[in-house]
């Protein structure tokens, strides 16, 4: 265990559902990330949030909307997505943004959008 | 793009052996990371280098960093069947963000 849970696990979702994710981080840390995770693709980093303030979105489209109510939890909230949504979303923390601190991961939501 | 490419993409070894891959990047950075993903599951933070050193230990991983030729290696030693896992190297920039690239997949065989 890394100190890192999402929930849920496994999600399948209709393109009309709307939908949430959660993260939780048990670690005191101060950074926490939302990354995207498709087969024979980079590790795509879409919100970055530090001490629940967003600091980097990447051009994330506006069907995924994150949100930040403490510096524990992390949502990503979801609605009309599509096919091509379907991946591996992973939640990471780290103790502050500055370089040289590692990432704890969660072991991650694989969502199916059909 | 600072993002750190690793090679090969896939490596299939015999447990025993020991399993070299390597991570090439483009611009300068401040320090290189290396994780491991099991199937389907989040990454963990193996090791860090940072661009004034040359190589670094820990247990069976030995890693370099060549800032020269842009270029950083993982090795494990003695490889088991419970390293079969995806790797990535992450590379720490002028961003705070560390950027990853694909990965390479190594299967070990017992």
């Amino acid at each position: 265990e890394t100190g890192v849970t999402q929930t849920p696990r496994h999600l399948v979702m209709g393109m009309t559902n709307k939908k949430s994710l959660k993260c939780e981080q048990h670690l005191g840390h101060n950074a926490m990330y939302w990354y995207k995770q498709s087969a024979k693709k980079p590790l795509e980093l879409m919100f970055v949030y530090s001490l629940e303030e967003r600091v980097e979105n990447n051009s994330v489209p506006s069907r995924f909307s994150p949100e930040c109510p403490n510096s524990s939890h992390l949502f990503l909230h979801l609605h009309t997505l599509q096919p091509e949504d379907s991946a591996l979303y992973l939640c990471a923390s780290s103790q502050d943004l500055r370089q040289g601190y590692e990432q704890y991961f969660g072991p991650g939501t694989r969502l199916t959008v059909t | 793009s600072q993002q750190g490419e690793e090679d090969p993409q896939a490596l299939s070894i015999q447990e025993g052996e020991n399993a070299t891959m390597n991570c090439s990047y483009k611009t300068s950075i401040n320090n290189l990371q290396w994780y491991r993903q099991n199937s389907g599951r989040g990454l963990v933070h193996l090791i860090l280098i940072r661009s004034n050193e040359r190589e670094k230990h820990s247990g069976r991983l030995r890693v370099t960093l060549d800032t020269s030729k842009k270029s950083s290696s993982l090795l494990i030693t003695a490889s088991r069947a419970a390293d079969t896992a995806s790797y990535f190297c992450a590379t720490g920039g002028g961003s705070y963000i560390p950027t990853f690239g694909r990965g390479t997949s190594l299967i070990v065989h017992p």
